[in-house]
C-alpha cells in the first residue's frame, strides 16, 4: 500500500506563508494528490488537487516536482482561522479506490 | 454551511439498541461514502456506493448496514455496536463513482458514544 508522510503538527504566525510538505513514494501513475482542511468537530473540508507542477486556487497553491514523490501545500498569509489539521491524500495503486490518507499536519497560527 | 447533511449530530446507544446514521446531498453526485473517524486520526473508509449500488466494503464488521434508498440518501444501520466503535461517522459524496481521487464533500458527521 502507498503510504504518506506528513510532519505532525507545525507552528506559524498571521501573514506569513506556511507551506506543508507531503511525502508519497509509492505513488501510482495515474494518481492525483489532493489536499483536505479539518477544524474540530467538522468533516475535512477539500483545498487543492493536482497531478503535476503547480496549481493554484484561491486559497492555496500546490507544488509538485517531476518525480510527483513529494508534494507541498503552500498556504499565503494565513491567518489565525487557518488553524486546523491538513491531510494529504494519494491513490492506492493497489486499489481503484481506496484512499492512502495522511496522518495529518496539526497547524497552529498564532498571532 | 455544509452541502453533505448528516442526522443526527450526535447519538448515545447501547450496545443492544438498534439506530441509524442519515446523510443527504442534492448536488446531483453519484458516489456517496462512509467514513469513521477516532480522535486525532485520519478518516478511514468504511464504504463506498457508486451509482446506487455497494461497491466497495472495507471489511467492515456485519454490525454495520449501509443502504442507499437513492442517489441522494446513504443510510448506515447499526446493531449491537461495541464500545471501540464509539468514533465520528462522516459521510461524504463525489461528483462520480470511480476512483476516488475526485474532490469529496463530507459532512460533519454523526459523534456516536456507545455505552
Amino acid at each position: 500500500l502507498a503510504k504518506t508522510t506528513q510532519p505532525i503538527s507545525m507552528d506559524s504566525y498571521e501573514g506569513q506563508e506556511v507551506n506543508i510538505t507531503c511525502s508519497h513514494n509509492n505513488i501510482a501513475t495515474n494518481d492525483y494528490i489532493t489536499w483536505y482542511q479539518q477544524f474540530p468537530s467538522q468533516g475535512p473540508r477539500f483545498i487543492i488537487q493536482g497531478y503535476k507542477t503547480k496549481v493554484t486556487n484561491e486559497v492555496a497553491s500546490l507544488f509538485i516536482p517531476a518525480d510527483r514523490k513529494s508534494s507541498t501545500l503552500s498556504l499565503p498569509r494565513v491567518s489565525l482561522s487557518d488553524t486546523a489539521v491538513y491531510y494529504c491524500l494519494v491513490g492506492d495503486p493497489h486499489s481503484n479506490y481506496q484512499l492512502i490518507w495522511g496522518a495529518g499536519t496539526k497547524l497552529i497560527i498564532k498571532p | 454551511d455544509t452541502e453533505v447533511t448528516q442526522t443526527p449530530k450526535h447519538l448515545v446507544m447501547g450496545m443492544t439498541n438498534k439506530k441509524s446514521l442519515k446523510c443527504e446531498q442534492h448536488m446531483g453526485h453519484r458516489a456517496m461514502y462512509w467514513y469513521k473517524q477516532k480522535a486525532k486520526k485520519p478518516p478511514e473508509l468504511m464504504f463506498v456506493y457508486s451509482y446506487e449500488k455497494l461497491s466497495i466494503n472495507e471489511s467492515v464488521p456485519s454490525r454495520f448496514s449501509p443502504e442507499c434508498p437513492n442517489s441522494s440518501l446513504l443510510n448506515l444501520h447499526l446493531h449491537a455496536l461495541q464500545p471501540e466503535d464509539s468514533a465520528l461517522y462522516l459521510c461524504a459524496s463525489s461528483q462520480e463513482g470511480g476512483r476516488v481521487n475526485q474532490p469529496q464533500h463530507f459532512g460533519d458527521g454523526t459523534r456516536l458514544s456507545i455505552l
